[in-house]
């Protein structure tokens, strides 16, 4: 069975520093990895994937993730933070082989702070 | 319309009714899937169906947890005999066929049970 793991409810950082919201993940085979975000009030919103190739995805406003086969893990990254970040921030799993569903970790709380 | 629409919004229920969640997926979208959001929780996967495939029923909580697909498109998620505990939101999502596309949201339907 696949699993995510979101190890921070929370982080905090400030305006214009760089931030990393950590995933890592668990599947039998190759995984396709996934982050959403939500806002307040609102549904969730697809950021960016890793499907093959180069380990370095970039997405929406200005998000990346660095897929690391070695260390199972796929960590969401932004050079420069902006208080328009501040949502909750979802990772997620589905394995390439197969009919699996897809599955996520519990969320990181991400507030920048002015 | 042009995204994943559920109904209703909100629903308030007492104790021991039996409520229906309806989802209509973005059109030509094949899976389709069911996932709980309790207040401050990250996502619960609960159901998944993709195409004419057997739906993945391994993260419904109890019984009295169901689920259909109609003509692969429209879904009702039904709760029997409410208890407090199933006040949630409860999202559904598509995507195209293909495990490496991503899944789109609805906003949800906030279930609260009194």
């Amino acid at each position: 069975a696949q699993s995510v793991a979101q190890p921070e409810d929370q982080v905090n950082v400030a305006e214009g520093n760089p931030l990393t919201v950590k995933c890592t993940y668990s599947v039998s085979g190759n995984p396709y990895l996934f982050w959403y975000v939500q806002y307040p009030n609102r549904g969730l919103q697809f950021l960016l994937k890793y499907i093959t190739g180069d380990n370095l995805v970039k997405g929406s406003y200005g998000f990346e993730a660095e897929f690391n086969k070695s260390q199972t893990s796929f960590h969401l990254k932004k050079p420069s933070a902006l208080v328009s970040d501040s949502a909750l921030y979802f990772c997620a799993v589905r394995v390439r082989s197969g009919n699996t569903p897809l599955v996520f970790g519990k969320g990181t709380r991400l507030s920048v702070i002015a | 319309g042009a995204g994943v629409s559920q109904s209703p919004s909100n629903k308030v229920t007492e104790k021991g009714k039996d409520v229906e969640l309806r989802c209509d997926p973005i059109s030509g979208h094949t899976a389709l899937y069911w996932y709980r959001q309790s207040l401050g929780q990250g996502l619960e996967f609960l159901i998944y169906f993709q195409g004419n495939s057997a739906p993945d029923k391994s993260g419904l909580p109890s019984d009295r947890f169901s689920a259909e697909r109609t003509g692969g498109s429209v879904s009702t998620l039904t709760i029997q005999r409410t208890q407090q505990e199933d006040s949630a939101v409860y999202l559904c999502a598509s995507s195209p066929d293909g495990a490496g596309l991503e899944a789109f949201f609805g906003q949800g339907t906030r279930l609260t049970v009194v």
